[in-house]
């Protein structure tokens, strides 16, 4: 069965400092990838997607993410994280043929200190 | 333009009674999407509605679940005989066409919060 895994439920970064979610996930073949941010209030919006093709993908907000087959992952990075960046933020896995139904890891919750 | 709305954002009900979410998603998108978020289970996805074909019901965790999608635009969640672990945030998507293999982006409602007591 599929699964995705984020092994880190709970970070704190100081703003300015550099960020990596961690995220693994179980699946047969080759998925298709998300991370979605979940601001307090507010619904799940993208940060990024990928599908095939060049294994570093950019999104918005100035996050980017790399597949790595080998690993099973796909890390969610940030070079200088910002105070509006504190959210909860979760990657997720789309099966393939599957309609596009979305399987959930359990979330990071991201926090950053001034 | 408009987003996914989702109706009412709050519902508080008491334990046996049934309820029903309603989702508005945005214009055109042919796929609709319902979610649940706990603090138990995480994000768990429910169901799923592709144009005039029949919808994936795989995750509705019990027969009190039911969803309809009228018109193709407008759908509803219905829970039937509530019971306290239905407690959660009920979560609407939609997205232009499911993509095959589902490479579409999803657009997210702000969610229904449901607390059983």
């Amino acid at each position: 069965a599929q699964s995705v895994t984020q092994p880190d439920i709970h970070i704190t970064v100081s703003e300015g400092a550099s960020l990596e979610l961690r995220c693994n996930y179980s699946y047969g073949a080759t998925p298709y990838l998300f991370w979605y941010v979940q601001s307090p209030g507010q619904g799940l919006q993208l940060l990024l997607k990928y599908f095939s093709g060049d294994t570093l993908v950019q999104g918005i907000k100035g996050f980017e993410a790399e597949f790595k087959r080998s690993q099973s992952s796909f890390n969610l990075r940030k070079p200088s994280v910002h105070w509006s960046d504190a959210a909860e933020y979760f990657c997720a896995v789309g099966p393939y043929n599957q309609g596009g139904k979305l399987i959930f890891g359990q979330g990071t919750e991201l926090s950053v200190k001034p | 333009g408009a987003g996914v709305s989702q109706s009412p954002s709050n519902k508080v009900t008491e334990k046996g009674k049934d309820v029903e979410l309603r989702c508005d998603p945005i214009s055109g998108h042919t796929a609709l999407y319902w979610y649940r978020q706990s603090l138990g289970q995480g994000l768990e996805f429910l169901i799923y509605f592709q144009g005039n074909s029949a919808p994936d019901k795989s995750g509705l965790p019990s027969d009190r679940f039911s969803a309809e999608r009228t018109g193709g635009s407008v759908s509803t969640l219905t829970i039937q005989r509530t019971q306290q672990e239905d407690s959660a945030v009920y979560l609407c998507a939609s997205s232009p066409s499911g993509g095959a293999g589902g490479t579409d982006t999803q657009y997210f409602g702000p969610g229904t919060r449901l607390t059983v007591l």
